[in-house]
């Protein structure tokens, strides 16, 4: 299989603070991941482009200094939200591909609420 | 750039109907892939199938099957004898970056 963990699947902050999620694929190597932000009721969006061993490609109009984007290992890519406002209260999604016919798989989200 | 269309917002439908999920697509790619997510209330996207766009075979698994139309950049879905379980967000997506306003299915008893 294509298995990718999320973690946290929740969590709540308080205005100001950093909150780290973490994606892992747990049976492959990625050397690319995603993330996205998912407003409720509302399509995927896709925020940057997680590379191994290099810098994330971030989508027009999604601050880099805001939300830190690592991926350190094959195996993990970390997104950290920085200075969290209300306004970054959402749903985070990563994904991530495994090659031949898996097409890509997703975590299963962490919902973020910044109070 | 790629840009995808799902007209319709929600669907009801009473158990054991049939329900199709359109979705149109445009790409300035010659070859591309199309998929299809589930996304249930528990918020996990989960991937239901990839299709090249050189394979326009429409394809039948279970209960779900998928016309894929290049001519007219149409890539539906079909779900037969829906289910309860069934209720969830279908998201079309061109491509891994792209993904349409999705569908809420509705199936009730």
């Amino acid at each position: 299989g294509a298995v990718v963990s999320q973690h946290p699947s929740r969590v709540i902050c308080k205005s100001g603070t950093s909150v780290k999620i973490e994606c892992r694929s747990l049976d492959f190597q990625a050397t690319t991941m995603f993330w996205y932000r998912q407003f409720p009721k509302q399509s995927l969006m896709l925020m940057a482009t997680s590379n191994e061993g290099s810098k994330a490609t971030y989508e027009q109009g999604v601050e880099k200094d805001k939300f830190l984007i690592n991926h350190a290992s094959l195996t993990l890519s970390t997104l950290t939200v920085t200075s969290a406002h209300p306004e970054d209260s959402s749903f985070y999604i990563c994904s991530a591909k495994k090659g031949g016919d898996y097409g890509y798989t997703f975590g299963s989200g962490t919902r973020l609420t910044v109070v | 750039a790629q840009k995808v269309t799902q007209a319709q917002t929600e669907i009801s439908v009473v158990e054991k109907e049939d329900v199709t999920l359109d979705c149109v697509y445009e790409t300035r790619d010659t070859t591309y892939y199309l998929f299809w997510y589930k996304q249930p209330p528990s918020g996990e996207l989960v991937f239901l199938i990839r299709r090249n766009s050189f394979d326009e075979q429409n394809e039948i698994s279970g209960r779900y099957s998928w016309n894929f139309q290049k001519s007219t950049s149409s890539f539906n879905f079909t779900i037969t004898a829906s289910q309860v379980v069934d209720s969830a967000v279908y998201f079309c997506a061109p491509g891994k970056l792209t993904f349409g306003t999705g569908t809420r299915l509705q199936v009730t008893l």
